[in-house]
């Protein structure tokens, strides 16, 4: 199956310091790569996500970027603030179907 | 984005009950929902694919009579967990891709913390 890594699995930033988590995956036919944040106990929400056909997306202070031939892609947050602190999960649809398949998570901590 | 709703919040049951939870979607159809289990401080593992009008499609590992699951409408999914034990205490979340989407966008509920006693 689809084999999704996450590093660091644990980034602690000052506020005000960008963050940058990566997501590496193994099916090149894979073509949407998503980023999920999760607050404890809470649902996880889709915050940006990138088809294979470009290889950056941004909408205010998170940016994604995808290396489709390295395969792998990361989540750029600017300007952090504690409300970012959370866990983000990357996701895969393996072999081009629309089953996710998610890494295991990365805990960002923004210190104020 | 799609509203996706979960029923109940939170559950907790004897050891031996079975425990029905509710996924509707409720400003869109999904002939497709997904259902994760989540453990404390882990990722969500993909339990089923439930399909509306057929079978239910099970990732390996996961007990097709354990967790039953019903598409009963466009709207609706359940899933029943049968005879229940502690070890099946985790946070259960559905998700539905949005209908016509050709890239898979996901939408998640707001999960199901049980606890079994």
């Amino acid at each position: 199956g689809e084999n999704v890594e996450q590093h660091p699995s644990t980034l602690s930033v000052q506020e005000g310091d960008s963050a940058v988590i990566k997501c590496t995956y193994s099916d090149s036919a894979s073509n949407y790569f998503p980023w999920y944040k999760q607050e404890l106990g809470k649902r996880p929400q889709l915050i940006i996500d990138i088809r294979s056909n470009v290889g950056e997306k941004k909408d205010q202070r998170i940016a994604v970027t995808l290396n489709k031939t390295a395969k792998h892609f990361s989540l750029h947050i600017t300007e952090t603030q504690p409300e970012d602190s959370a866990v983000y999960f990357c996701a895969v649809p393996p072999y081009g179907n629309n089953r996710l398949a998610f890494g295991k998570g990365n805990q960002v901590v923004v210190i104020p | 984005g799609a509203v996706v709703s979960q029923h109940p919040s939170r559950v907790i049951c004897k050891s031996g009950t079975s425990v029905k939870i509710e996924c509707r979607s409720l400003d869109f159809q999904a002939t497709t929902m997904f259902w994760y289990r989540q453990f404390p401080k882990q990722s969500l593992m993909l339990m089923a694919t439930s399909n509306e009008g057929s079978k239910a499609t099970y990732e390996q590992g996961v007990e097709k009579d354990k967790f039953l699951i019903n598409h009963a409408s466009l709207t609706l999914s359940t899933l029943t967990v049968t005879s229940a034990h502690p070890e099946d205490s985790s946070f259960y979340i559905c998700s539905a891709p949005t209908s016509g989407s050709s890239y898979n966008e996901q939408f998640f509920g707001p999960g199901t913390r049980l606890t079994v006693l």
